[in-house]
């Protein structure tokens, strides 16, 4: 069946450090990728989408890596910092349909 | 520029019951989305509406239905509610099939007891 795993585990990171999380898919051959933030008791907000003839995309401290042959996405910001902490949600659109597959998220937490 | 607007935001009901969620999608979105969230989980896909017409279903039963008016707002019903139906439902506006990414509301926590 198509799945989505992002890490499961909390990630822990201090201030000031990059924060890598990895999103795989199995089953997929995605039309483009997103990437969502989510804070406790809100809606997901939009942070990136890469399509699949792209290899990276970058925002601001964000960037985002998409290996369609791996089907790994990688998904860093760097200099975090503790207003970073949040839930961070891959999603895929495997053929342009407009239905978005989530998986089920990574907490990041940014210590001072 | 208002984003996208959900109501209620807290709902208890009763099992058996029916419910409708509303949304209001962001300013010049012609596409909603409406997603379950389980605790802990991520968001899964219900279903899509564009020009009033369910465009796109994901695996739910025909308890939930959902409609599109002309001015691009949405309903999501849901009959004879089960204890399983507790949930954060999110609504999602986007241009045409979100290629430019989807904007979401906050969501309803709907609660049966």
């Amino acid at each position: 069946s198509q799945k989505i795993e992002q890490n499961s585990e909390a990630l822990n990171i201090q201030e000031g450090k990059t924060a890598t999380l990895t999103c795989n898919y199995t089953n997929y051959s995605p039309a483009y990728l997103q990437w969502y933030r989510q804070d406790p008791g809100r809606g997901p907000v939009f942070l990136l989408l890469i399509r699949e003839n792209e290899k990276e995309k970058r925002k601001e401290r964000l960037k985002v890596t998409f290996d369609t042959t791996l089907k790994q996405s990688l998904f860093h910001i760097t200099a975090s910092q503790p207003a970073d902490s949040a839930t961070y949600l891959c999603a895929l659109d495997r053929g342009n349909t407009g239905k978005l597959i989530f998986g089920q998220g990574t907490t990041l937490q940014v210590k001072p | 520029d208002a984003g996208v607007t959900q109501s209620p935001t807290h709902l208890i009901k009763t099992r058996g019951q029916q419910v409708t969620l509303r949304c209001s999608p962001k300013s010049g979105h012609d596409t909603v989305s409406w997603y379950q969230q389980a605790l802990g989980q991520g968001p899964q896909f219900i279903f899509q509406y564009y020009e009033e017409e369910e465009r796109q279903r994901g695996n739910f039963p025909d308890r939930f239905s959902g409609h599109q008016y002309p001015n691009y707002s949405s309903e999501l019903n849901v009959n004879a509610l089960l204890l399983g139906d507790s949930a954060l439902y999110l609504c999602a506006s986007s241009y045409d099939r979100g290629f430019y990414g989807y904007t979401f509301g906050s969501g309803t926590r709907l609660t049966v007891v």
